[in-house]
């Protein structure tokens, strides 16, 4: 069975420093790895994910992901944080696409970018 | 062009009735979902379809039922309300070829039982 852990329910970071919000995961087969952000009264938005290939993905809003096999993590960061970025953040998962298949979310990690 | 339209975005209810959720999806994706997401922002999957087909049931209680008209809606009927219901749910959908993996989501549904 599939399963993700964000082993943070809240990370705090004053603007303009780095942040890493921590995912690791649990699957049998290759894993599917996706970010997403939460804003307040707000749906899910799709910021990256990793299929295959490099290991360091590029996603929206200056966000980046690091794919490591031998940990089984997959943390979200960012150089510099903006105030803006302060949201709920998931991470998820799940096997190679086999169609109708879920995702698998962790419990979600509240950044809060402190001005 | 809203890619995931959800309606109605918020609906309070009296226990005991019966209400529907609307799901649209124009992306053209053959894979559609809901997920409900309860007071701890927890997101669970309730049920997931392909081509109308049901893929995936979680335990739900039967009072949730789910119908796929065509590939581009997926509505969620609950009948006889309860409290515990109360939660949001989001309607999702994916393409699900070797690239384009990702799930898109609606704004989500904020349905409060009274």
């Amino acid at each position: 069975a599939q399963s993700v852990a964000q082993p943070e329910d809240q990370v705090n970071v004053a603007e303009g420093n780095p942040l890493t919000v921590k995912c690791t995961y649990s699957v049998s087969g290759n894993p599917y790895l996706f970010w997403y952000v939460q804003y307040p009264n707000r749906g899910l938005q799709f910021l990256l994910k990793y299929i295959t290939g490099d290991n360091l993905v590029k996603g929206s809003y200056g966000f980046e992901a690091e794919f490591n096999k031998s940990q089984t993590s997959f943390h979200l960061k960012k150089p510099s944080a903006l105030v803006s970025d302060s949201a709920l953040y998931f991470c998820a998962v799940r096997e190679r696409p086999n169609y109708g298949q879920n995702f698998v979310f962790g419990p979600g990690t509240r950044l809060s970018v402190l001005p | 062009d809203t890619a995931v339209s959800q309606t109605p975005k918020y609906l309070v209810t009296q226990m005991g009735n019966d209400k529907s959720i609307k799901c649209e999806q124009n992306l053209g994706h053959d894979t559609m979902y809901w997920y409900k997401q309860d007071s701890k922002k927890f997101l669970k999957i309730m049920f997931s379809y392909n081509n109308k087909e049901l893929i995936i049931n979680e335990t739900v209680p039967n009072r949730f039922s789910p119908k796929s008209p065509d590939k581009a809606h997926l509505n969620l009927h609950i009948n006889s309300l309860e409290l515990g219901d109360s939660a949001v749910y989001f309607c999702a959908s994916s393409q699900d070829d070797e690239v384009n993996t990702e799930a898109f989501f609606g704004q989500g549904t904020r349905l409060t039982v009274v």
